[in-house]
């Protein structure tokens, strides 16, 4: 079974500045995918960024960078120019993609609450 | 389509009551699955349908919860005999599940459910 850990339980950043998330995961599968969702108060889940395993190539999005590192099993989120409207909570997942079929389900993190200052 | 839509919102409901949710997921999405998030905690993994099928079942869904989709369009989750330790919020997410791996999923705003 995964395992998703994510150490930080709350961190706070102040407007425009810059955060990092941690995440580190327990697999033995090879093929696999990462998540970082956000969920905002009172609303629903969102998708930040994705990074395939396969892929050595960290994603980026916009102000949304990961640094993957497979060997060490950690993936965390970069936030640049944080704004207001980050504040949220921030999960790590991951997914299984087994060949022979997968029902690509999401292993979670139990969240970061990242609070940012005005 | 406005996206995955779960109802009801919130519900109270006394320690040993039946309760039902319901989940509409985005038009033509195959795949939907049910999630669990309890306080302090990521979501876990209930349930998952592809299609009408449910395929995998979680060790979490004790014989007292029960999901269908019928003709693989929108999915109930029910609960009976409700217990305190049930109170959590109750996610639904949905991907297009058109077989390559869906590296989205979509989620509603969930069911936030009080047992008391």
């Amino acid at each position: 079974a995964q395992t998703v850990t994510q150490s930080q339980p709350e961190m706070s950043v102040q407007e425009a500045e810059t955060v990092t998330l941690s995440c580190t995961y327990d697999t033995s599968e090879s093929n696999y995918y990462l998540f970082w969702y956000k969920q905002p108060p009172s609303r629903q889940m969102i998708l930040v960024i994705r990074q395939e395993a396969y892929k050595q190539q960290n994603a980026t999005e916009n102000r949304f960078s990961v640094n993957f590192q497979k060997a060490a099993k950690s993936f965390s989120l970069k936030i640049s120019d944080s704004q207001l409207g980050d504040t949220a909570m921030y999960f790590c997942a991951f997914m299984s993609d087994r060949s022979g079929g997968s029902n690509y389900k999401l292993t979670f993190g139990k969240g970061t609450l990242l609070t940012v200052n005005p | 389509d406005t996206g995955v839509s779960q109802n009801p919102r919130h519900k109270i409901t006394k320690r040993g009551q039946n309760v039902t949710f319901r989940c509409d997921p985005i038009s033509e999405h195959n795949r939907l699955y049910w999630y669990r998030q309890t306080l302090g905690q990521g979501p876990e993994f209930l349930t998952y349908f592809q299609n009408e099928a449910q395929l995998e079942k979680s060790r979490l869904l004790s014989d007292r919860f029960s999901a269908e989709r019928p003709k693989g369009s929108f999915s109930t989750l029910e609960i009976q005999r409700t217990e305190q330790g049930d109170s959590a919020m109750y996610l639904c997410a949905s991907s297009p599940g058109q077989g390559a791996p869906d590296t989205e999923a979509f989620f509603g705003q969930g069911t936030r459910l009080t047992v008391v």
